[in-house]
């Protein structure tokens, strides 16, 4: 079971940052928070990663609670391309079993509205 | 630098045929992955090659399912024989760094079997 809970949907206008809420309470001191997200039928896109600081790349901004029991992933100025389901996970595996396997729920399906 | 290709993008078969799908992943890439999804479901993992070698394949469904890299290259994925409810979406993605746990995974476009 994905070990991340997101909500199913969201609406935001064009232009505006959209804010995309993740809750992972169990998360374990050595698992990062990835977010993926996938547009229509296409595979997923990779969007950014953290451990325990914010971060921030081209793409977004991923804000991480000081308990890491929640983040928020953070579009600054949504466009309609935007428009996709959102997907938080927590990588699971560690050095020595070297998965790194990706366990998906369901996502958020956000709608960026002109 | 050519991102994760899959191949057929597209297949439909008849139930208790054989279909092999293919993915090749990003060059120098030592971890591959293979996932599904089918219709209405989420988007479940099947296996994990380190190199040529399978790492995990906790997520295979049945013995109906092979999937192979030899060479430490591309990786094929045979489903023999298909049956219906094998029909979904098929996601192959890479990532560079065996061990590492913070190095991004990149997908590809997926192939579309449809078992009829």
């Amino acid at each position: 079971d994905a070990k991340t809970t997101q909500p199913t949907s969201m609406d935001c206008a064009e232009g505006r940052a959209a804010n995309l809420p993740c809750n992972h309470s169990t998360i374990s001191g050595n698992e990062y928070v990835y977010w993926y997200r996938q547009i229509h039928s296409q595979g997923p896109q990779y969007i950014i990663h953290g451990l325990k600081n914010n971060e921030t790349n081209e793409m977004a901004s991923l804000i991480i609670t000081e308990d890491r029991k929640s983040s928020t992933l953070i579009l600054p100025h949504a466009t309609l391309r935007d428009t996709a389901v959102y997907y938080c996970i927590v990588r699971v595996g560690h050095y020595s079993s070297n998965t790194g396997k990706l366990i998906f729920g369901q996502g958020t399906t956000l709608q960026v509205k002109p | 630098e050519a991102g994760v290709t899959q191949f057929p993008s597209h297949s439909v078969i008849e139930k208790g045929q054989t279909v092999t799908l293919r993915c090749d992943p990003i060059s120098g890439h030592d971890n591959l992955y293979w996932y599904r999804r089918v219709m209405g479901k989420e988007i479940k993992f099947l296996l994990h090659f380190v190199k040529e070698s399978k790492q995990d394949e906790s997520g295979m469904p049945n013995n109906r399912f092979l999937a192979e890299r030899t060479g430490g290259t591309y990786s094929t994925l045979k489903v023999q024989p298909a049956e219906l409810e094998d029909s979904g979406v098929y996601f192959c993605a890479s990532s560079r760094y065996a061990g590492q746990m913070n190095t991004e995974a990149f997908f590809g476009q997926g192939t579309r079997l449809t078992v009829v």
